[in-house]
């Protein structure tokens, strides 16, 4: 299996909603990555995890959460959302945390979110 | 300030020719660069990575280039086919500081039949 898999895959929420979108992946692979991209924009990273540790957070606001509850999973928990928080949310994992990972970084689908 | 720059204009080729995209950078000092494809509302897809102590790296139909003294990489895809149509994304990772992938903002590749 060398998938990551993204769900759901559209997410609507408002603005007073309590969301998550789930992360898997089965290659084995000890890093893990939530990144955001907007319409025409690179993917820009939010947080890095490393062995189930918070290893790197992009100084992310606090109305995104995320958690690892293992090395299979990584979760990002939505509370308080704002309009301009509407974009392409992009899990991956690599073998290893950066700079080992030579064979690229593997990205889900994402999810498609819209905050109204 | 650090920058990643990429061709914002899409590239509109014929099929069969050889597709070359650029990826310019300023203030960085990569250790490696990456190019990925992204297809539209799907997750980028890990092409080629390309060390700063090598000129030239091949996969298949696929050349890439680093020159760490003009800062810049360059990307072919040679016997261009409508399937290879996707945006095309480089990234870099830095030496020191945050280990992480800084992407650039991709160029749009369109292969006429």
């Amino acid at each position: 299996d060398t998938e990551v898999t993204q769900t759901p895959k559209h997410l609507v929420m408002g603005m007073t909603n309590k969301k998550s979108l789930k992360c898997e992946q089965h290659m084995g692979h000890r890093a893990m990555y939530w990144y955001k991209q907007k319409a025409k924009k690179p993917p820009e990273l939010m947080f890095v995890y490393s062995y189930e540790k918070l290893s790197i957070n992009e100084s992310v606001p606090s109305r995104f959460s995320p958690e690892c509850p293992n090395s299979s999973l990584l979760n990002l928990h939505l509370h308080a959302l704002q309009p301009e928080d509407s974009a392409l949310y992009l899990c991956a994992s690599s073998p290893t945390i950066l700079p080992a990972a030579l064979e690229g970084l593997f990205f889900g689908s994402g999810t498609q979110l819209s905050v109204l | 300030s650090q920058k990643i720059e990429q061709n914002s204009e899409a590239l509109n080729i014929q099929e069969g020719k050889t597709a070359t995209l650029t990826c310019n950078y300023t203030n960085y000092s990569p250790a490696y660069l990456q190019w990925y494809r992204q297809d539209p509302g799907r997750g980028p897809v890990f092409l080629l990575l390309i060390r700063e102590n090598e000129k030239e790296k091949r996969k298949e139909r696929l050349k890439v280039t680093f020159d760490t003294t003009l800062k810049q990489s360059l990307f072919h895809i040679t016997a261009s086919q409508p399937a290879d149509s996707a945006t095309y994304l480089c990234a870099l990772l830095l030496y020191t500081g945050r280990r992480a992938l800084t992407f650039g903002s991709g160029t749009r590749l369109q292969v006429q039949p």
